[in-house]
């Protein structure tokens, strides 16, 4: 059992388009965070996420804390090939002394 | 570059060997992780090292051991390996560890192991 679910799994885009994926879970985050994964490389961060509400820009991303903190979402506005990536978020649950990731959203942004 | 290095990049092992995974931290980061990432199963955590000298299982650590051998080095060692431990292997760190982390975690680019 997974944690936190992503989605969707799977995201194919014409460059220039829109799109919003998601990481939900029934725990409560101590923090979140979202990084991107490109092909025969560890995942890198992009952005940190503490408290319930917050919503954090980085140029063409938008990243949002829920109100709970028991959910994220990550906006692309005019996706872009460069965007190409596993992108994974990952929190603090609890008291645990690591992070939690989700399985992903693969994207692919069609020139 | 400053970051995590990992070695080999690649490895092929017959079943039943045995092997280290190297990983090395220039940032003088207290805290360091090694996860496996599998298809459709996203990262686990297979042993984590919250600070130096201290080393604890995580959520996949059957058949692994691990050496947390300064502050910079934490090793992981497959004593046995076997055609399930066919993963892509990762070396993290961070600067601290605990409730209420909001610290990232520095990735290696990763150790592709196939066990024949």
């Amino acid at each position: 059992t997974q944690l936190l679910e992503q989605s969707p799994q799977f995201l194919s885009i014409q460059e220039g388009e829109n799109l919003t994926v998601y990481c939900n879970s029934s725990s409560v985050f101590s923090s979140l965070q979202w990084y991107r994964q490109e092909p025969g490389e560890g995942p890198v961060l992009l952005v940190t996420v503490v408290t319930g509400g917050e919503v954090k820009k980085l140029k063409r991303l938008t990243f949002q804390f829920g109100d709970a903190r028991k959910d994220s979402s990550l906006h692309i506005t005019a996706a872009q090939p460069g965007d190409t990536g596993l992108y994974l978020c990952a929190a603090g649950i609890g008291g645990a002394n690591n992070l939690f990731f989700g399985t992903g959203t693969r994207l692919t942004v069609i020139p | 570059n400053a970051g995590v290095t990992q070695t080999p990049k690649f490895q092929v092992l017959k079943t039943g060997q045995s092997m280290t995974l190297q990983c090395a931290q220039d940032m003088n980061h207290n805290s360091m992780y090694w996860y496996r990432q599998d298809p459709g199963m996203g990262l686990r955590l297979i042993y984590y090292s919250a600070s130096e000298g201290t080393t604890d299982k995580g959520e996949v650590p059957n058949g692994y051991n691990v050496s947390r051998l300064n502050k910079r080095e934490f090793s992981l060692r497959l004593e046995s390996a076997a055609p399930s431990q066919t993963s892509v292997y990762f070396c993290a760190s961070s600067n601290r560890a605990g409730a209420g982390l909001n610290y990232g975690y520095t990735f290696g680019s990763g150790t592709r192991l196939t066990v024949v």
